[in-house]
């Protein structure tokens, strides 16, 4: 089975403009994550997806939203970017959000780059 | 939020035994241990994770104490495909609000 994958591995773009990554789970998984890496940072959270409703936000800006198709793939969109959003995002994909349908499973990542 | 300590950095020799530390001291009863490890430029992948006894799969086992205060991931057989950041993470919330908090985690150096 093809594992989490995202798109575009890498992007770069300028201050002010809009962005959108995507993300298609593992099949039979019902349930996105959406994390932001910054350089030597660990992974922090910016949403959770199941169903198509937003289950959990991290404590990030207006600027970041997401959605969650009927596919279960999962768009992150940025706007207003700003250096800062440079980072890894990274996506994760479970079969739910409880027991031992919980386990997440990370994607290799889109690599933004903010000029 | 339980919280996570682990030392910034640690060497091991390959084929030795890499074993990991994690202080966790304000872990809830009902939170569980998580630990991940991401190789440089990759997604993290999962590793194994325990909430009080001692838990072994293919890749490692956990020692959790018995206070559950601090935990240890131990790589039996270390390789140099193994030099990782290691990530000690107690899963935050249950259900649909679930999430992994990341902390900085170990980097870990396996050498020759």
């Amino acid at each position: 089975d093809a594992g989490v994958t995202q798109s575009p591995t890498h992007l770069i773009k300028t201050r002010g403009q809009q962005v959108t990554l995507r993300c298609s789970p593992i099949s039979g998984h019902k349930s996105v994550s959406w994390y932001q890496q910054v350089l030597g940072q660990g992974p922090q959270f910016i949403f959770q997806y199941y169903e198509k409703e937003e289950r959990g936000r991290g404590n990030f800006p207006d600027r970041f939203s997401a959605r969650q198709f009927p596919n279960y793939s999962s768009e992150l969109n940025v706007n207003a970017l700003l250096l800062g959003d440079s980072a890894l995002y990274l996506c994760a994909s479970s079969r739910g959000t409880s027991g031992v349908q919980w386990e997440q499973f990370f994607g290799p990542g889109t690599r933004l780059t903010v000029l | 939020d339980a919280k996570t300590t682990q030392p910034p950095s640690m060497d091991c020799a390959e084929g030795r035994a890499a074993n990991l530390p994690c202080n966790h001291s304000t872990i809830s009863g009902n939170e569980y241990v998580y630990w991940y490890r991401q190789i440089h430029s990759q997604g993290p992948q999962y590793i194994i994770h325990g909430l009080k006894n001692n838990e072994t799969n293919e890749m490692a086992s956990l020692i959790i104490t018995e206070d559950r205060k601090s935990s240890t991931l131990i790589l039996p057989h270390a390789t140099l495909r193994d030099t990782a950041v290691y990530y000690c993470i107690v899963r935050v919330g249950t259900g649909t609000a679930s999430k992994l908090t990341f902390g900085t985690g170990t980097r870990l150096q396996v050498t020759l």
